[in-house]
């Protein structure tokens, strides 16, 4: 089945700064690759996300990129700021037809003031 | 967006009892849910998938015994923890896709948690 890798697990940036998360999947047949934002004791909220046949989609200050060809994709946040701080998963489309997203291991972002 | 909506929110049960969590789609209709678990600080672990008036389909792992999933209606399905113990402590996260081609089409939306403590 899919396998879903995250790096880093945290990140602390400065205000103002960029920020890049990546993730790397295994099933070929993936196709949908959404990002998502969860607060502490919050649930999950979609941030971004990308399907296979696009290489690049851009919202305001996020964007996500796409290689298929090397099965990883990466979110990029510009111009950061301090309630940008949570925690952000990617995941994976599973099994085709089956509608079920696998999740990375998430990365820890702190913005600093 | 859409509303999925999970109760109840937190639960605290005695050890060897069995504890139910809902989870409702509000204002689309969901023929498959996902459960996942989340372990503090730790990634949402899918758990099964709920399928509207079937058998759910568990992850390799997951004892269908021990976590029994409902699905009887199109907005409804159920996670109920039979004979829990503190290892099932756990924060229990319900999803639904909208899949009817609906104004939200394809995106996965999370109901709010239930945090289960075992005692």
């Amino acid at each position: 089945g899919e396998n879903v890798e995250q790096h880093p697990s945290t990140l602390s940036v400065q205000e103002g700064d960029s920020a890049v998360i990546k993730c790397t999947y295994s099933d070929s047949a993936s196709n949908y690759f959404p990002w998502y934002k969860q607060e502490l004791g919050k649930r999950p909220q979609l941030i971004i996300d990308i399907r296979s046949n696009v290489g690049e989609k851009k919202d305001q200050r996020i964007a996500v990129t796409l290689n298929k060809t090397a099965k990883h994709f990466s979110l990029h946040i510009t111009e950061t700021q301090p309630e940008d701080s949570a925690v952000y998963f990617c995941a994976a489309s599973g099994e085709l037809g089956s509608y079920k997203l696998i999740f990375g291991s998430g990365t820890r972002l702190l913005v600093r003031p | 967006g859409a509303v999925v909506s999970q109760h109840p929110s937190r639960v605290i049960c005695k050890s060897g009892t069995s504890v139910k969590i809902e989870c409702r789609s509000l204002d689309f209709q969901a023929t498959t849910m996902f459960w996942y678990r989340q372990f503090p600080k730790q990634s949402l672990m899918l758990m099964a998938t709920s399928n509207e008036g079937s058998k759910a389909t568990y992850e390799q792992g997951v004892e269908k015994d021990k976590f029994l999933i409902n699905h009887a209606s199109l907005t409804l399905s159920t996670l109920t923890v039979t004979s829990a113990h503190p290892e099932d402590s756990s924060f229990y996260i319900c999803s639904a896709r909208d899949l009817g081609g609906g104004r939200f089409t394809g995106e996965l939306f999370f109901g709010e948690g239930s945090r289960l403590t075992v005692l």
